[in-house]
């Protein structure tokens, strides 16, 4: 399989708890994106790579999200201190072009 | 205001009929758009794109763009069932790709 693999598919933490997901792009994009979609609305922008170069990043991320891509390959997307408003599927896509976007199954995160 | 505006629906079509769907955009900036096809429980996947005013057919599919309205839309000739889904607009400026909150179309037999 040769689409975008994301890891781990579920994650159920308590409050509190730090996480981290990880994406694996297609490994001829060199564009990398991570989004965040709640139940019944579209994915949200959270921050964008070319490359290893963490090109955006949403006004709406606060300081608790961070994200890295080294050597321009896996991403990882690591949420300090969860709540219970970070519960939502965080999707990863990668992309060769600017719009045209291949996106992984998602990682589901549930906080309780 | 939402950067990327769509009517949530549903919007109910009779097999076979076809479905109109629209959007808005409030960036001037945007360049390029895109509509995206989520079925529930999967991620989105793209349907097709447009970046010139006026209209782009893809099989089915026809997008139309106006800049000057700020409006985007789809239609879906000959819907199937397998059409049921939600329909995601998505506007492009610099590197950031903008979901309104999507349109779900229910074909019905």
């Amino acid at each position: 399989d040769t689409g975008v693999s994301q890891d781990p598919r579920h994650k159920i933490t308590k409050r509190g708890q730090n996480v981290t997901f990880r994406c694996d792009p297609i490994s001829e994009h060199n564009r990398l994106y991570w989004y965040r979609q709640t139940l019944g609305q579209g994915p949200e922008f959270l921050t964008y790579f070319q490359n290893e170069a963490q090109l955006e990043k949403s006004r709406l991320l606060s300081d608790r999200f961070s994200a890295e891509r080294p050597k321009g390959s896996f991403s990882t997307l690591e949420i300090q201190r969860t709540e219970q408003g970070d519960s939502a599927m965080y999707l990863c896509a990668s992309s060769p072009t600017n719009g045209e976007l291949f996106f992984g199954e998602g990682s589901r995160l549930t906080v309780l | 205001q939402k950067e990327v505006e769509q009517n949530s629906g549903p919007l109910s079509v009779p097999e076979g009929a076809i479905a109109s769907l629209n959007c808005t955009y409030s960036d001037r900036g945007s360049q390029s758009f895109f509509w995206y096809r989520q079925y529930s429980g999967k991620s989105p996947e793209l349907i097709m794109f447009i970046y010139s005013n006026g209209d782009k057919e893809d099989g089915r599919f026809t997008a139309q763009l106006n800049k000057a309205s700020q409006y985007v839309s789809l239609l879906i000739r000959d819907s199937q069932p397998s059409d049921s889904a939600t329909y995601l607009c998505a506007a492009a400026a610099g590197n950031k790709l903008t979901f309104g909150g999507g349109t779900r179309v229910l074909v019905k037999p």
